[in-house]
């Protein structure tokens, strides 16, 4: 597709259960990242991959989040034993260049 | 700590009525400041601003930089009931955006 692509849309889990969250970005796009937006609240850097180099990693609120991204193109953000404070939305951005971002629709998770 | 202000935090204007959305920023290394428009759930970009003065217009949104005073404005003019979303502003220090926390904007027909 021609935008930033994230699934699943919705994902409604238990506390405690694992959670894989995958973003597809723009073709070309050397830069992608993650971030998660409470109700309420501005939007929460958690994670960023240029190129090859090392991702920065400094948003991650805990060891629980980890995120990869595999031959520079779809990431993964995985979230484990997941706490009822983890529910958000999680938007993953692209970008060819540092500054515009293109924005994919966003994952909205549910922990019960 | 780089730190993103944004005010109001929540607007609520008839329309036609014209809106001036304010961001203000404390950020070390500062290259641009960015602002988006989040209707649902993904924010779409609306203006990049590097340098001072320079008025950005898109349609009936505008928005201009102070590098001085730290801080930019977004107007919105005729304001429609399409323009209700939260506008976000973000400032980009060094690889990762910091963003405000945004303002709400209603527009009442």
């Amino acid at each position: 597709g021609a935008g930033v692509s994230q699934s699943p849309s919705n994902k409604v889990t238990e506390k405690g259960k694992d959670v894989e969250l995958r973003c597809d970005p723009i073709s070309g796009h050397t830069a992608l990242y993650w971030y998660r937006q409470s109700l309420g609240q501005g939007l929460e850097f958690l994670i960023y991959f240029q190129g090859n180099s090392a991702p920065d990693k400094s948003g991650l609120p805990s060891d629980r989040f980890s995120a990869e991204r595999t031959g520079g193109s779809v990431s993964t953000l995985t979230i484990q034993r997941t706490q009822q404070e983890d529910s958000a939305v999680y938007l993953c951005a692209s970008t060819p260049i540092a500054g515009e971002l293109f924005f994919g629709e966003g994952s909205r998770l549910t922990v019960l | 700590e780089d730190k993103v202000v944004q005010s109001p935090l929540s607007l609520v204007v008839h329309e036609g009525d014209t809106v001036t959305l304010n961001c203000s920023y404390e950020v070390t290394n500062f290259r641009s400041l960015l602002w988006y428009k989040q209707e649902k759930k993904a924010p779409t970009f609306l203006f990049m601003l590097t340098s001072s003065g320079i008025e950005k217009k898109s349609g009936r949104l505008s928005s201009i930089l102070d590098k001085k005073e730290l801080f930019s404005i977004l107007n919105i003019t005729a304001t429609q009931t399409g323009d209700s979303a939260i506008y976000l502003c973000a400032v980009d220090p060094r690889s990762e955006l910091t963003f405000g926390t945004g303002t709400r904007l209603t527009i009442i027909p």
